[in-house]
């Protein structure tokens, strides 16, 4: 069964550096989401793509992170610099189209900013 | 903006038994979708079961069945039979319908712990 990947699973990084994180959409999914989610909360919107372009990005702290999705295929979420407070997981999803459509989870990334 | 509340942070039952997980929600759309996620620990996240909002008949998969108050704006989902296996982290979430590009808004969680 085709599953979102991500990479890596586990990041532990300096407060100030710079750290990426990568997903790997199932193929055909044309509309990618990057979601944070708090410990002990529910996930919360970051950026959405409908192939390469962004639909979605009002929840983004646009000042340290961005996100492309170049060939509208995989994704990269960039944090520069980071910070304390953005010490979470970082989910990927991915949907046939956006809307109501059902969207795949991948495993996530756990962030520490040490 | 929509909101949705999840009002119990831990449930508990017993194996084979029946539970319930709360959820309310607050929008003034008449179209929209309502899901419940399960989170397993340390994997990842899966649709549980969903419900449109136009439709008056409550969904259910398998042992999954949600109670749909539309008026109320409540979304239950009960779990039969409860299995070791569905010992997870479950999320209530709405997306607005009617657009392509509406947002998946998440409740706050609620923890089900499964006792053998």
């Amino acid at each position: 069964e085709a599953e979102v990947a991500q990479s890596p699973r586990y990041k532990i990084t300096e407060k100030s550096q710079a750290v990426a994180f990568w997903c790997d959409p199932i193929s055909g999914h044309a509309t990618l989401y990057w979601y944070r989610q708090i410990l002990g909360q529910g996930p919360e919107l970051l950026v959405q793509f409908q192939d390469e372009s962004v639909v979605d990005d009002s929840q983004l702290p646009k000042d340290r992170f961005s996100a492309e999705r170049l060939k509208g295929v995989d994704s990269t979420l960039k944090i520069q610099p980071a910070e304390l407070g953005d010490s979470a997981m970082y989910l990927c999803a991915s949907s046939l189209a956006g809307g109501f459509y059902e969207q795949y989870f991948g495993p996530g990334t756990r962030l520490t900013v040490t | 903006a929509q909101t949705v509340t999840q009002s119990q942070p831990e449930m508990s039952v017993q194996e084979a038994e029946t539970v319930t997980l709360s959820c309310t929600y607050d929008t003034s759309e008449s179209d929209y979708y309502l899901f419940w996620y399960k989170q397993p620990p340390s994997r990842q996240m899966i649709l549980v079961i969903r419900q449109e909002a136009y439709k008056q008949q409550n969904a259910t998969e398998n042992r999954f069945s949600v109670n749909f108050q539309k008026a109320a704006k409540s979304f239950s989902l009960k779990i039969s039979d409860s299995q070791l296996g569905d010992a997870a982290m479950y999320f209530c979430a709405y997306i607005r319908g009617g657009t392509s590009y509406g947002k998946l808004t998440f409740g706050q969680g609620t923890i089900l712990t499964v006792h053998p």
